[in-house]
This record gives structure tokens, sequence and C-alpha cells, in this order.
């Protein structure tokens, strides 16, 4: 079955990165891409980016262009999503999902917790 | 990018109630519209995409619309679907979410 386990939950302080992942297993893992959506504590869903791991191809919210960077492992089928200068309003649950052009988003991992905080 | 406008953004209702929770886009976007529910502290299911029900969500859910106006509809809400309700569009990058209907108890 699809399952998406994502990293531990991460304390950083503003002005740091983190690094979350997510590793995929149950279905052939370069035949989709991988999507990153956060959510703020009561707030809705915020599209981040996608990533192919077929070909390593990405495209990500204008917002977070120049301070996300999105990668895939096909060895380790796992795939990796890095913020960098992280502020104290970008305390947030992360997840991973899988996602395809024409498909939408199916499965989603259980989150990751990142807080920001000096 | 185009804009998901999510209506409305809490609804009160009674079990048994006829629901629905429109979505509109800022352009068309065909039929790449998903419909998700999000319990507290739970991470979001898909209901519909592309205005096909989800295997295993119960018939009760229908989606419709087609370009810019979307309905998701629950025929008799039941107590496990007080929710929050969110679109999502994917037909261009960047993909994009409504801001999300909460579904309360009356």
């Amino acid at each position: 079955q699809v399952q998406l386990v994502q990293s531990g939950a991460e304390v950083k302080k503003p002005g740091a990165s983190v690094k979350v992942s997510c590793k995929a297993s149950g279905f052939p893992f370069t035949n989709y891409g991988f999507i990153w959506v956060r959510q703020a504590p009561g707030q809705g869903l915020e599209w981040m980016g996608w990533i192919s791991a077929f070909n390593g191809r990405t495209n990500y919210a204008q917002k977070f262009q120049g301070r996300v960077t999105m990668t895939t492992d096909t060895s380790s089928t796992t795939a990796y999503m890095e913020l960098r200068s992280l502020r104290s309003d970008e305390t947030a649950t992360y997840y991973c999902a899988r996602g395809t052009w024409g498909v939408g988003i199916d499965y989603w991992g259980p989150g990751t917790l990142v807080t920001v905080s000096s | 990018d185009i804009q998901m406008t999510q209506s409305p953004s809490v609804m009160s209702a009674s079990v048994g109630d006829r629901v629905a929770i429109t979505c509109r886009a800022s352009q068309g976007i065909s039929d790449y519209l998903a419909w998700y529910q999000q319990k507290p502290g739970k991470v979001p299911e898909r209901l519909i995409y592309a205005a096909t029900l989800q295997s295993g969500v119960p018939s009760r859910f229908s989606g419709s619309g087609s370009g810019t106006e979307f309905t998701l509809t629950i025929s008799s809400l039941q107590p496990e679907d007080f929710a929050t309700y969110y679109c999502l569009q994917y037909q261009s990058y960047p993909w994009t979410f409504g801001q999300g209907t909460r579904v309360e108890i009356k």
C-alpha cells in the first residue's frame, strides 16, 4: 500500500533552515511527483511546490522562490524539502503528498511540525 | 496564479441537512478540481476529484461543476462529517487551495 513517512518534528531558530524528508513506498517512485503543503496552526492549506520524481523538475509557489529547494533521491525513494531563512510565522505542519498533474493529490504524509522560535 | 474562492467560510448545520459548499476559480480549470476533508489534528483526505467520488467515500458526498464554478454537496449530513473542507485546483501550477469551509454543528 502507498506509504509516505515523514521525518520527525523540528525546532528551529529564526533565520535557520530546515530539511524535511518524505520516504515513499508501495508504488513506483519515479512515476509520480511530490507536493509540499504547509498548514500553520488553525489556518488553511498552503501549496508550496511540486517536484517530479522522474526528472527532478520543480515548480515552486512564488512566495517561496529563492528560499525553498525540493529534491528527490530515487535510490532511497525519498523526497526532501528544504526551507531557508525561517521566520517565526512559519511555524506550521509541513506535509508531503503524492501529486501528479491531471490527478491532483491522492496520498498525504502524516505531516512534520516545524516550530520556529527564538 | 489561479485564485480559488471558497464559500461560505463557516457553515452551521444539523445532522440530516443537505449542505453545499462552493468554489469559484478565477479562470477556467476544466474539471481539475478536488475536494478534501480535514478533521482536527488529522491529515486531509480526498473526497472528490474531477467530479469523481474517491473510492471508499460515502455516496452522500458528490461534486459537480466545470470551468469556474464547483460545488461539493453532502446530501444528508452525518455526525462524522463535521470538519473543514478544502477545494484544490490542479489544472495549472501553482496549484491553489480554497480558504476552507468549516462545517459546525448547529
